[in-house]
C-alpha cells in the first residue's frame, strides 16, 4: 500500500532563506509526482507536476526533483519570502490500481519578514 | 482554460440533516473527478473518484455517496449527517489520462452541530 510521508510537519524561517520540504512515498510504481501549495481554509493550488521519467522541475523561486528508485521528492524554495507562507502537499499517482492521487500530510511553512 | 466550481464555500448543518455539496468543471469533456475529504490535522483522503457519467468508485465506507448525473458535475450528498462528517470537503479533477495533474477546488468547509 503506497504511503506517503512529509517531513518536517511544520518550519518557520527567516524571509531570504533558500529552503527544501521532503516528500517521501513507499512504493516508486508511480506515473508521476505533484507538489501543491494550500492557503488557510482554500483549496489546493498545483505548483509542480515531476513525471516519473523525470528528475526535476522548476517554476520561478521553485524547483522540484524526483527519485524514483528510492521514493524520494524534495521541493527546493529560493529566497523564501513571507508570501511563500502556507502548507506545502506532495501527492503521488501509482501505477497500481485506479486514477487516484494519495497525498502526503503536508509541511506547513511559515516564512518570518 | 479549465476552471472548477465547488459551492457552498462553508456550510454549518445539524446533525440529521441531509447534505449536497455540488462540483462542476468547464473547459474540458470526460474529466475524472474526485472527492476528497480534510480533517483538522491529517491528510487528504479519497472519498469517491469517477471516470464517467454514473460511474462512482467509493474509496471508504461511510455515510457520504457521490454522483455524477453529468459529465462535468460531480455531487456529494448524504441523508443524515454526522458529527464526524465535519471537514474541509474538496473537489478535483484530472484529465483522463494517468499521467496528468490533478486540479482543485476552492473546497467546502462543512460544521455539522
Amino acid at each position: 500500500k503506497q504511503e506517503v510521508t512529509q517531513i518536517p510537519a511544520a518550519l518557520s524561517v527567516p524571509e531570504g532563506e533558500n529552503l527544501v520540504l521532503n516528500c517521501s512515498f513507499t512504493d516508486s510504481a508511480i506515473y508521476n509526482l505533484q507538489w501543491f501549495r494550500q492557503d488557510p481554509g482554500k483549496g489546493l493550488t498545483s505548483l509542480l507536476l515531476i513525471q516519473s521519467s523525470q528528475r526535476e522541475q522548476t517554476s520561478g523561486r521553485l524547483n522540484a526533483s524526483l527519485d524514483k528508485s528510492s521514493g524520494r521528492s524534495t521541493l527546493y524554495i529560493a529566497a523564501s519570502q513571507p508570501g511563500d507562507s502556507a502548507t506545502y502537499l506532495c501527492a503521488v499517482r501509482p501505477t497500481a490500481g485506479t486514477y487516484k492521487y494519495i497525498f502526503g500530510t503536508g509541511t506547513r511553512l511559515k516564512v518570518l519578514a | 482554460s479549465q476552471t472548477i466550481h465547488q459551492w457552498p464555500a462553508t456550510l454549518v448543518q445539524p446533525v440529521g440533516s441531509p447534505l449536497s455539496l455540488e462540483c462542476t468543471v468547464e473547459g474540458t469533456s470526460n474529466p475524472n473527478l474526485y472527492w476528497y475529504r480534510q480533517a483538522a490535522g491529517r491528510g487528504l483522503q479519497l472519498l469517491f473518484y469517477s471516470v464517467g457519467i454514473g460511474q462512482i468508485s467509493s474509496e471508504v465506507p461511510q455515510n457520504l455517496s457521490a454522483s455524477r448525473p453529468q459529465d462535468r458535475q460531480f455531487i456529494l450528498s448524504s441523508k443524515k449527517l454526522l458529527l464526524s462528517d465535519s471537514g474541509f470537503y474538496l473537489c478535483a479533477w484530472s484529465w483522463a489520462k494517468e499521467n496528468t495533474e490533478a486540479f482543485f477546488g476552492q473546497g467546502t468547509r462543512l460544521t455539522v452541530v
